[in-house]
């Protein structure tokens, strides 16, 4: 079992649309979370953190759920530009971190 | 803004060579990484360092060596380039001293390196 799972999609939604996405996460010590960004061909970038109170930025959504090892990602109102994929990423003490395989999103017109 | 430069967008070479790929960030930051990423395998840790001289294996170090020098330029050499070793690598750089787990990951644009 990897450490980190992510559904690796396709997701293909229309622009305006709502789209939500999971990540599960094995090891319970895992002490800090996020939400990456990457774009073809480009180098990952940071979305945002997740807490588990919770965390909002404008259209995006993230949410961490330790009881149940999973991290989600909602985006609002999707825009051409949300097309990317997107990384969850799982930090452990000590200099460890675990990347998500990623999510692939394509927003349509 | 974090910055973090490699010395090449795109490499070709050739089985049994040596390979350097460079890295060089301008923020001051302790933590250097390499990773390599492949289709449906993610983000793979090759090699980090937390300080200058000092290196740690990550996940995948077979075939790969790393120097550390300077403070802002991580080095990743394969030592004979091998036809697997076909990938995009990553740099990475961060803060977080003292190993806490906070610290988000600056990534520079990637080599994307073939080995024929």
């Amino acid at each position: 079992r990897k450490e980190v799972e992510q559904d690796p999609g396709p997701f293909n939604v229309p622009e305006g649309a709502t789209v939500a996405f999971n990540c599960t996460y094995s090891n319970s010590a895992s002490q800090s979370f996020f939400w990456y960004r990457q774009d073809c061909r480009k180098e990952p970038k940071l979305l945002m953190s997740v807490y588990s109170s919770g965390n909002e930025d404008g259209r995006f959504t993230a949410q961490l759920n330790r009881a149940s090892q999973y991290i989600s990602l909602l985006i609002r109102d999707s825009k051409l530009s949300d097309s990317a994929t997107y990384l969850c990423v799982v930090n452990m003490k000590g200099f460890k971190t675990i990347f998500g395989a990623g999510t692939r999103l394509f927003v349509k017109a | 803004d974090v910055k973090v430069t490699q010395s090449s967008r795109y490499l070709v070479k050739r089985t049994g060579e040596k390979v350097f790929l460079e890295c060089v960030q301008d923020m001051d930051h302790e933590n250097m990484f390499w990773y390599r990423q492949d289709p449906g395998l993610g983000l793979r840790l090759i090699y980090f360092s937390y300080d200058v001289k000092m290196k740690e294996k990550g996940d995948i170090p077979e075939g790969y060596s790393v120097s550390r020098e300077k403070k802002e330029r991580f080095s990743l050499i394969l030592e004979s380039a091998s036809t697997n070793q076909t990938s995009m690598y990553l740099c990475a750089s961060n803060l977080m001293r003292g190993g806490g787990a906070t610290d988000t990951q600056y990534f520079g644009p990637g080599t994307r390196l073939t080995v024929l």
